[in-house]
């Protein structure tokens, strides 16, 4: 079955950027989205198709696919951007989740 | 506006089924799958199962495949997951999510924890 790999963990200085890595083999043939997650809350989509933003989401986060590795991006990271962050893709009509990665705003 | 409301949190003895409803508003229900994704205290997201409601088409993770059964109901716009066999790895918040533009699970419903203990 498909595997995505990302790190346990992310930590960013107030205001500066946060790069969160997705790792699959041949990821850039999938599209990529994300999650973000806060404490005792459902996950909320951030990105989606690689580097969409949904409606509401602000312009801070990016997202990129190429190779074997996706990037969600932080930019200008705040308080509020703490949470879990879980990269997702579809394969063989199922979905995988990445193993989700934490990220603190210092 | 979407939602979806999700029943309550329950205690089961371990080798019970627990059956979780999931009802939707706020958008046409058989035009969009709906998914069943759970989270174990402190653990990631693991993906159950998915069904399309204008068929009844479902697809099961291996992993649960034979222990997990979702069904729709149309005419109440509410999914079911049911779980067999419970253990108390089968501890956790078990959302459903609404599939959305992308193919992505765009809309969740608020979870229901599901407690396993003898």
């Amino acid at each position: 079955s498909y595997e995505l790999t990302q790190p346990l963990s992310v930590s960013v200085a107030l205001g500066q950027t946060a790069r969160i890595t997705c790792g699959g083999n041949n990821l850039e043939t999938k599209n990529v989205h994300w999650y973000q997650q806060k404490p005792g809350q459902a996950p909320l989509l951030v990105i989606y198709r690689d580097s969409h933003r949904p409606s509401g989401i602000p312009e801070g986060f990016s997202g990129s696919n190429s190779g074997n590795t996706a990037t969600l991006t932080i930019s200008r990271a705040q308080a509020g951007d703490e949470g879990d962050y879980y990269c997702q893709v579809w394969d063989s009509s199922t979905v995988v989740f990445g193993g989700g990665t934490k990220v603190t705003v210092l | 506006q979407v939602h979806l409301v999700q029943s309550g949190a329950e205690v089961k003895k371990p080798g019970a089924s627990v059956n979780v409803s999931c009802k939707a508003s706020g958008y046409i229900f058989i035009n969009f799958a709906m998914h069943w994704v759970r989270q174990a205290p402190g653990q990631r997201l693991e993906w159950l199962a998915w069904i399309n409601p204008l068929n009844g088409n479902t697809k099961y993770s291996q992993k649960f495949q034979g222990r997990v059964t979702i069904t729709s109901d149309t005419s109440a716009s509410t999914a079911y997951m049911e779980l067999s066999s419970l253990r108390s790895e089968d501890t956790a918040l078990y959302f459903c999510a609404k599939a959305d533009v992308g193919a992505t699970l765009g809309y969740w419903g608020q979870g229901t924890l599901i407690t396993v203990s003898s």
